[in-house]
């Protein structure tokens, strides 16, 4: 089983100001861990993915998200927050091979003040 | 296009009536999934596709709803005598397929709104 929950459905930050989305999962097996990014009226957009290797990943604006084992965590973080960068993310993991289905968290819906 | 589309991008429709909505993957993705959100929630799966193997359907929230994929190809998702609480965004993706590392990325479509009356 898996399963993922993302902290806040609504996390406020200043133009500029760092931005940090929290999300834990919960997997029996080692987990590939994505971060996707929802622009109004639009579908969903890849932003970062963790598979193996490195912990640290980099992805698209200037995102990036760091696996911790330890406390099952993938938080999403970029150090500048910017007017474009409000949508809502989802958090989602899944598993290596089969047919796994994702499992989504509930999103968190990022508000960027002037 | 090299992206996933879906079709209707909006449907209205009346309480009662039935709809279908179209989504076509990117070419040669054996991968394909549907998903409902709703106002203010995540994404709820509905059902997945891959290859020629049989439909994973333990999303589908009731006998009303349904879907097929042609050929490999384009899906279809049907919602017969649809209720107001059916009003949602119907979103489609997919993905490679396989057990690689890029096989899990979703690819997801702008999604079709529909609101019954």
């Amino acid at each position: 089983a898996q399963s993922v929950t993302q902290l806040g459905s609504h996390v406020s930050v200043s133009e500029g100001a760092l931005v940090l989305l929290r999300c834990n999962y919960s997997s029996s097996v080692p987990p590939y861990l994505f971060w996707y990014v929802q622009y109004p009226n639009q579908g969903l957009q890849l932003l970062l993915k963790y598979t193996t290797g490195a912990t640290l990943v980099k992805g698209i604006n200037g995102f990036e998200a760091e696996f911790k084992k330890s406390e099952t965590s993938f938080h999403l973080t970029k150090p500048s927050a910017h007017m474009s960068d409000a949508a809502e993310y989802f958090c989602a993991v899944s598993r290596s091979g089969g047919s796994y289905i994702p499992t989504f968290g509930r999103g968190t819906s990022l508000i960027v003040h002037p | 296009g090299a992206g996933v589309s879906q079709s209707p991008s909006n449907k209205v429709t009346e309480k009662g009536k039935d709809v279908e909505l179209r989504c076509d993957p990117i070419s040669g993705h054996t991968a394909l999934y549907w998903y409902r959100q709703s106002l203010g929630q995540g994404l709820e799966f509905l059902i997945y596709f891959q290859g020629n193997s049989a439909p994973d359907k333990s999303g589908l929230p009731s006998d009303r709803f349904s879907a097929e994929r042609t050929g490999g190809s384009v899906s279809t998702l049907t919602i017969q005598r649809t209720q107001q609480e059916d009003s949602a965004v119907y979103l489609c993706a997919s993905s490679l397929g396989g057990s690689g590392r890029g096989s899990k990325t979703q690819y997801f479509g702008p999604g079709t709104r529909l609101l019954v009356l």
